[in-house]
């Protein structure tokens, strides 16, 4: 089935460092694909719509000078935090969709993030 | 605005039993709906996808259903296991972004 593999799965960083998390979906292209931020026991929250080619949607409240993506291929999407601070410390996962806009999507394993 | 509620929001049970988790939506112009699996600190799995046309789907001992116009979805498990005991999340796509929007999700446990 459809794979998509995030990296790393987990990272500390020191308060004002960037910090960049890889999407790849493995065995199909994704021409979208999306980030959520997830904060302990709480639902995902769409931060961005990234798209191949073009510049990210960001959903409402979502810094885009913060949160940086980049999605140069159909099998690579980025997420860059920059200048990280411990209120960013959170669990990020991205997703794709393989095909068509019914398809399901297909989520990655997500990223730790722990600002010190 | 579409809002996703999940009730109930923690669930713990004895093993073997049936049980239905809920996903309520307050906008109906949906493309499709998901049910997904999250155990703790990992992704997510997705467990089934209904179809805005679609009224269910089953896969083993799971059973979606789909209800449009009431802006409802559930989520049915037979014979519950303890492997069973995760976070359950519904998300819909909206018609006209696409998006999908998650629900506030299910913690359930279920005891051996």
């Amino acid at each position: 089935g459809a794979v998509v593999s995030q990296h790393p799965s987990w990272v500390i960083c020191k308060s004002g460092t960037s910090v960049k998390i890889e999407c790849r979906s493995l065995d199909f292209q994704a021409t979208t694909m999306f980030w959520y931020r997830q904060f302990p026991k709480q639902s995902l929250m769409l931060m961005a719509t990234s798209n191949e080619g073009s510049k990210a949607t960001y959903e409402q409240g979502v810094e885009k000078d913060k949160f940086l993506i980049n999605h140069a291929s159909l099998t690579l999407s980025t997420l860059t935090v920059t200048s990280a601070h411990p209120e960013d410390s959170s669990f990020y996962i991205c997703s794709a969709r393989r095909g068509a806009v019914n398809s399901p999507l297909h989520f990655g394993n997500g990223t730790r993030l722990t600002v010190t | 605005k579409q809002e996703v509620t999940q009730i109930p929001a923690a669930l713990s049970v004895p093993e073997g039993e049936n049980l239905v988790l809920n996903c309520s939506f307050t906008d109906s112009a949906i493309y499709n709906l998901q049910w997904f699996r999250q155990d703790p600190g990992k992704g997510l799995t997705s467990l089934l996808l209904i179809q805005s046309s679609q009224r269910e789907q089953t896969s083993g001992r799971l059973n979606a259903s789909l209800d449009k116009s009431s802006g409802r979805s559930t989520l049915y498990i037979a014979a519950s296991q303890p492997g069973d005991s995760a976070t359950y999340l519904c998300a819909l796509s909206h018609s006209g972004t696409y998006k999908y929007i998650f629900g506030t999700g299910t913690r359930l446990k279920v005891l051996a």
